[in-house]
């Protein structure tokens, strides 16, 4: 079992409409949870961080955890052509050196 | 805030030459840095950890004496391939941590693309 998983998609949304992207963990200790929007050919770019149970809203991004079921998602509402990317869900351990464990990218296109 | 510079973005070098990245954090000082990999169509693969004053921590099949990393100050990390072969032709990001109240996040940087021919 991978330590950090998502669907590698890719994720068809039409523009206007919610993408809804999850990620599911392994670690039962990992503290903090990232999610990272990658365009083809450039570095990844923080969106969200969340650290406790709950949600967390920043814009059109919505950030939801769930510890006790190792499960982090991301909502994007309103999604616009400009939200095609691979979005990264992260995942740090302190006792791990603050690294982080990514998973594997979901690719989400949001068609016109 | 938080921004991370990364020089050059983007190189190309023949085989057996020596090939150094720089990697700074410009508003906020970083007693942590990354240094990752990443193939086209892959995710993102850590190399190593690199803290201030002390020796980079290498995550397991990373050579270190091909890979050496120098963290001499607290906003400046250098990576250096040496003697480059195409299999290294990559896309190589930094990140640097920027500590918040008791957590801290990663700040990627833009990446440089080397190309080894």
């Amino acid at each position: 079992q991978k330590e950090v998983e998502q669907n590698s998609g890719p994720l068809s949304v039409p523009e206007g409409a919610i993408a809804s992207l999850n990620c599911t963990y392994s670690d039962r200790v990992s503290q903090s949870f990232f999610w990272y929007r990658q365009y083809s050919g450039k570095s990844p770019e923080l969106i969200m961080s969340i650290y406790s149970n709950g949600d967390k809203e920043d814009g059109r991004f919505t950030a939801q955890l769930n510890k006790a079921s190792q499960y982090v998602s991301l909502l994007i509402r309103d999604s616009q052509p400009s939200d095609s990317a691979t979005y990264l869900c992260a995942v740090n351990r302190k006792a791990a050196g603050n690294k982080l464990t990514f998973g594997g990218g979901t690719r989400v296109l949001v068609k016109p | 805030g938080a921004v991370v510079s990364q020089h050059p973005s983007r190189v190309i070098c023949k085989s057996g030459t020596s090939v150094k990245i720089e990697c700074r954090s410009l508003d906020f000082q970083a007693t942590t840095m990354f240094w990752y990999r990443q193939f086209p169509k892959q995710s993102l693969m850590l190399m190593a950890t690199s803290n201030e004053g002390s020796k980079a921590t290498y995550e397991q099949g990373v050579e270190k004496d091909k890979f050496l990393i120098n963290h001499a100050s607290l906003t400046l990390s250098t990576l250096t391939v040496t003697s480059a072969h195409p299999e290294d032709s990559s896309f190589y990001i930094c990140s640097a941590t920027a500590a918040s109240g008791h957590q801290e996040t990663q700040y990627f940087g833009p990446g440089t693309r080397l190309l080894v021919l």
